[in-house]
């Protein structure tokens, strides 16, 4: 069974400290991990995946096989980016698509 | 369409009563998802199609919840005999399903209020 677990529900910080979303999973398969937001009064949107290995809007995640874990982290927090982050889990086969609970993101100034 | 559209985008309800909503998603995707999103319980699976497949409605919480997707296009999920726990956002998404590409575009989805 897929499993997402997102062990903060809520994550404050002040502008320009360092962000780390953490995100742990259970999978038996080849995972395919992905960071999804949603911005107030905005659609749930993708942020970045895995596979493509890139910084997007300043965040980077690295998946740890070893660990299970697919932390999200930006080392200079902006107030733009408070948000709902969902960590989300599938399998290569394109099975569904399992979220984690979500964490707050409140950044101040 | 240009994007997932879902209707109604607000729905309040008497206890017991029958809630349809409803989710038009991209042109040509053909995985539909449905997910349930409330405060302090995240953003709960509900049910998956993929194509002519057999949908996966192990996310359902009861035999009150249930979905069609006619055509391979449009979806309904219908909840009867409303209850108050049964409040929260529904939301839709589809994806083209490439595998190992399951990006999902979702809709601005229904917030469904049981009184």
């Amino acid at each position: 069974a897929q499993r997402v677990t997102q062990p903060e529900k809520l994550l404050s910080v002040f502008k320009g400290a360092p962000v780390e979303l953490k995100c742990n999973y259970s999978y038996s398969g080849s995972p395919e991990l992905f960071w999804y937001v949603q911005y107030s009064r905005q659609r749930l949107q993708l942020l970045l995946r895995h596979i493509s290995r890139e910084s997007i809007k300043g965040f980077t995640a690295d998946l740890n096989k070893g660990e299970t874990s697919f932390h999200l982290k930006k080392p200079f927090a902006q107030e733009e980016d408070s948000a709902m982050y969902y960590c989300a889990l599938s399998g290569w086969s394109g099975n569904k698509l399992v979220f984690g609970a979500g964490t707050i993101l409140r950044v101040k100034s | 369409g240009a994007g997932v559209s879902q209707s109604p985008s607000n729905k309040v309800t008497e206890k017991g009563k029958d809630v349809e909503l409803r989710c038009d998603p991209i042109s040509g995707h053909t995985a539909l998802y449905w997910y349930r999103q409330s405060l302090g319980q995240g953003l709960e699976f509900l049910i998956y199609f993929q194509g002519n497949s057999a949908p996966d409605k192990s996310g359902l919480p009861s035999d009150r919840f249930s979905a069609e997707r006619t055509g391979g296009s449009v979806s309904t999920l219908t909840i009867q005999r409303t209850q108050q726990e049964d409040s929260a956002v529904y939301l839709c998404a589809s994806s083209l399903e490439i595998s190992g590409a399951n990006v999902l575009t979702f809709g601005a989805g229904s917030r469904l209020t049981v009184l």
